[in-house]
C-alpha cells in the first residue's frame, strides 16, 4: 500500500516477545499509526507516533525513527488472543487527513 | 468514546442490484468521513473522502458514478454500490476523525455479490 512495507506473516510463541517492523516513504509524513485487525472486523487503534522514540502502552510499545522512515511494534508476553493482523499506517499528508495503510502483518501466536 | 456505527455488517446481493451502506457518528460530528475497501490479504485502500454538504473526493481509479457517496448531515455518510458485480465483493469500512480520539472506524460491511 503506497510504499509502506511490513512483513506479510509472522509466527511467535505464547509468552514470547515479537517485533513487527514497518518502513514507509517519508515524504509528506504526518504521524505513524499501528492498528490491530481481527479477520472480518474493523481495525482497533493501538498506537500513534509523531516524534522519534519509543511509546510504551502496557504490553504493546511502538518505536519511530522519522529520519529512517522506520517504525516497529513490540508485543510482549504474547497471548493467544494477540493472533491478528497488525496494520502500519501513516498520515496521508493530504488536506483531508486520510490514512495510508500497509498490507498488514498476520501474526500467529502458538502455544 | 467516539463511536461510528456502520450498517449493515454483512450483505449478499444479486449482480446488477444496488447496495447502500450507512455510517453514523454517534456522539460527535463528522464533517469528513473516509471510505475504505479491503480485499482479502490486502491493505485498506482509500476509495473516497466524504465531506458534509459537498461532493465527495474520489481516489484515482474509483468510479464516482458506481460508488455514490452522500454526506447530507454531520453524522451520516452513505456509500451506495450501484449495479454491483462479483468483483465488487469486498470489505467496506468507513472512518471519521474525532477531535478527542482521532480516527474512529466503523465495524465494516462484508459485501458479497452473487
Amino acid at each position: 500500500g503506497q510504499n509502506i512495507d511490513q512483513p506479510t506473516e509472522m509466527t511467535a510463541t505464547e509468552g514470547a516477545i515479537v517485533q513487527i517492523n514497518c518502513t514507509y516513504q517519508t515524504s509528506g509524513f504526518n504521524g505513524l499509526f499501528w492498528y490491530q485487525q481481527h479477520a472480518g472486523e474493523a481495525p482497533t487503534f493501538l498506537s500513534y507516533n509523531v516524534l522519534d522514540g519509543l511509546e510504551e502502552k502496557g504490553r504493546f510499545s511502538s518505536f519511530l525513527s522519522r529520519s529512517k522512515g522506520y517504525s516497529y511494534l513490540l508485543l510482549k508476553e504474547l497471548q493467544m488472543k494477540d493472533s491478528a493482523s497488525y496494520l502500519c499506517a501513516r498520515g496521508g499528508g493530504g488536506s483531508q487527513g486520510n490514512l495510508i495503510f500497509g498490507k498488514g502483518t498476520k501474526l500467529s501466536v502458538k502455544p | 468514546g467516539a463511536v461510528v456505527s456502520q450498517h449493515p455488517s454483512r450483505v449478499i446481493c444479486k449482480s446488477g442490484t444496488s447496495v447502500k451502506i450507512e455510517c453514523r457518528s454517534l456522539d460527535f460530528q463528522a464533517t469528513t468521513m473516509f471510505w475504505y475497501r479491503q480485499f482479502p490479504k490486502q491493505s485498506l485502500m482509500l476509495m473516497a473522502t466524504s465531506n458534509e454538504g459537498s461532493k465527495a473526493t474520489y481516489e484515482q481509479g474509483v468510479e464516482k458514478d458506481k460508488f455514490l457517496i452522500n454526506h447530507a448531515s454531520l453524522t451520516l455518510s452513505t456509500l451506495t454500490v450501484t449495479s454491483a458485480h462479483p468483483e465488487d465483493s469486498s470489505f467496506y469500512i468507513c472512518s471519521a476523525i474525532d477531535s478527542r480520539q482521532g480516527y474512529t472506524f466503523g465495524s465494516g460491511t462484508r459485501l458479497t455479490v452473487v
